[in-house]
């Protein structure tokens, strides 16, 4: 079985400062790894993902994270904060199972902006 | 292209009652899951449609969640009797293929509150 752990429930970081959310797993099989955002009132949508191959992903909006099978951990980061990144993030796992790629997710990391 | 639409945005029922939640996937998607939220939870799966087939239900909590697909394009997850438990937010989302890491497209959810 996959699980998948979030370090810290929330997170603050200033306008313009770096972004790191931590994320660590657990599979007993070759992980695919994906963040999904949460904006208010809206549903989830990918940032980005590791399937095979380069270990650093880069996503949308500037995110990208870095798939480190020694540490088990896939931390998202962004060098500079904006405004509009202030949402909920969930890092999740999954594995190819005969179809059924069910994800595992994480709590979730709410990432307030300060201006 | 529409992506996955989930009916009602919002539900508050009270104990005991019936509610019907629908999703609507993206057209030409055979995979389909449901997740849940429980508040301040992490997301949880409940179940896999390929096509019109379960191909797996190990996440649903018990025989009151009953989800259906007809004729392998929308679903419905209805839960007769609702119980207190059972609020949180109902995730739909829906893929293409089976390749490994596919990804999921995630409708906005349905809030569902029972009283």
């Amino acid at each position: 079985a996959q699980s998948v752990t979030q370090l810290g429930s929330h997170v603050s970081v200033s306008e313009g400062a770096l972004v790191l959310l931590r994320c660590n797993y657990s599979s007993s099989v070759p992980p695919y790894l994906f963040w999904y955002v949460q904006y208010p009132n809206q549903g989830l949508q990918l940032l980005l993902k590791y399937t095979t191959g380069a270990t650093l992903v880069k996503g949308i909006n500037g995110f990208e994270a870095e798939f480190k099978k020694s540490e088990t951990s896939f931390h998202l980061t962004k060098p500079s904060a904006h405004m509009s990144d202030a949402a909920e993030y969930f890092c999740a796992v999954s594995v190819h199972n005969f179809g059924n790629e069910k994800l595992t997710f994480g709590t979730g990391t709410r990432l307030t902006i300060i201006p | 292209e529409a992506g996955v639409t989930q009916f009602p945005s919002h539900s508050v029922i009270e104990k005991g009652q019936t509610v019907t939640l629908r999703c609507d996937p993206i057209s030409g998607h055979d995979n389909l899951y449901w997740y849940r939220r429980v508040m301040g939870k992490e997301i949880k799966f409940l179940l896999h449609f390929v096509k019109e087939s379960k191909q797996d239900e190990s996440g649903m909590p018990n025989n009151r969640f009953l989800a259906e697909r007809t004729g392998g394009t929308y679903s419905t997850l209805k839960v007769q009797p609702a119980e207190l438990e059972d609020s949180g937010v109902y995730f739909c989302a829906s893929s293409q293929e089976h390749r490994m890491g596919e990804t999921q497209y995630f409708g906005p959810g349905t809030r569902l509150l029972v009283l």
